[in-house]
Order: C-alpha cells, then structure tokens, then sequence
C-alpha cells in the first residue's frame, strides 16, 4: 500500500509552546488528508479534514485556534498545537488519499506536554 | 447511533483461525463494510473490504452473511503480531470517493496468545 510518513513519532514539550507534527504522502499525491487524535484506550476521534490548498475543516468541538492545520502541498499537511497544555498530549494520526482510493495511515506521533 | 456492533474484547491461541464478528443490522445496499486495525502504537492499518461476496487477499477472508447484517473477519493462522484493535466500519461508495474520513469505533481488541 502507499507510505504515509509522520513526524516526530513522538515529542516532548513544555506547557505554553507550541509544537508541530508533519505527515507525508511519499509515493502519492495526496488531495485530501485527515487528522486524528487517540487518548489512552480510546478510539480514534476526526479531528480535522484538509483539502490541499483550501481551508481544514474541524470537527466539533476542535478549536481551529489551538490546532492549526497546513495543507500547502500535495505532499505534506502539518498539525501545530499551539500553547499546548498537559490535556493535548496524546496521540496523533494522519491520513492521507488521492482521488478516488482509500486513505492511508502514518504511523502516529506521540505527544506528551509538561 | 452506531453503524456497527463488535465485542470489546476476544482472544485466540497463536496458530489458530481468529474469527471476530461484527454487526451492522442497519446497513443499506450501498453500503461496504471495511475491516482495519490498528497494532499498538501505531496508524491504523487497511485489511479488507466487501459489498456482499466473501473476499480474501493476503491477510484475511471477509465473510459477509447472506441478509448483509454482519460478517466476520478472519485470519486463518493467528500470529503474536496479530494482537491489536480490529474495528469494522460501513461506510458507502460514494463516501469513499468523495473522500470523507474514516469514523471509527471502538473496535475489538483482540488478544493472541502463544
């Protein structure tokens, strides 16, 4: 299947910063890619869906604010958790398809704010 | 309301068919069912999918029940690595190639033992 590369796969940071998480199409062209988050032994939550070169849209409840999504090329999409706070650690999830094919899946990005 | 019904929970001896269920009583004909999982830790990983006829590839065998309200995944020959989260999801085609995102639920963690 197709290779979706996140990155950092996991990252430490200090309350009040703000951190960024990268996820890549590497064999495709990605028009569309999605955010997840995963909290310990729960599901995996939508957080956002992004289209590239267009606005995300963000699931209820999601402050557009504080998680900030680029989709600026066919390749790369990137999460921002701005002034993260202990609550936002969790684990991230990127997905990513070209028209018309299922969405693939990185391999997760752990966060822990302290 | 939930499109699908899995047991939180099953286990399997390493060697043997690991079979787990899922219901989706309410599906319509449009509707496909897919089969991912997600090993801990990890992005979720793409199986298997089908309309109405059984399918199998590499991974698996999808055995979806003549009235299309529920099926079964099976692996034939259950590994250690096999251990994860299996979830079932119903989604139609045209959600597939509009690109909407996954909805996951909570899945079934299934647990192979040597």
């Amino acid at each position: 299947g197709a290779v979706v590369s996140q990155h950092p796969s996991r990252v430490i940071c200090k309350s009040g910063t703000s951190v960024k998480i990268e996820c890549r199409s590497l064999d495709f062209q990605a028009t569309t890619m999605f955010w997840y988050r995963q909290f310990p032994k729960q599901s995996l939550m939508l957080m956002a869906t992004s289209n590239e070169g267009s606005k995300a849209t963000y699931e209820q409840g999601v402050e557009k604010d504080k998680f900030l999504i680029n989709h600026a090329s066919l390749t790369l999409s990137t999460l921002t958790v701005t002034s993260a706070h202990p609550e936002d650690s969790s684990f991230y999830i990127c997905s990513a398809r070209a028209s018309h094919t299922e969405a693939f899946f990185g391999q997760g990005t752990r966060l822990t704010v302290v | 309301d939930a499109k699908t019904t899995q047991p939180p929970s099953m286990d399997c001896a390493e060697g043997r068919a690991a079979n787990l269920p899922c219901n989706h009583s309410t599906i319509s004909g449009n509707e496909y069912v897919y089969w991912y999982r997600q090993i801990h830790s990890q992005g979720p990983q793409y199986i298997i999918h089908g309309l109405k006829n059984n399918e199998t590839n590499e991974m698996a065998s999808l055995i979806i029940t003549e009235d299309r309200k529920s099926s079964t995944l099976i692996l034939p020959h259950a590994t250690l690595r096999d251990t994860a989260v299996y979830y079932c999801i119903v989604r139609t085609r045209l959600e597939s190639q509009a690109g909407t995102a996954l909805i996951f639920g909570k899945g079934t963690t299934l647990s192979v033992s040597s």
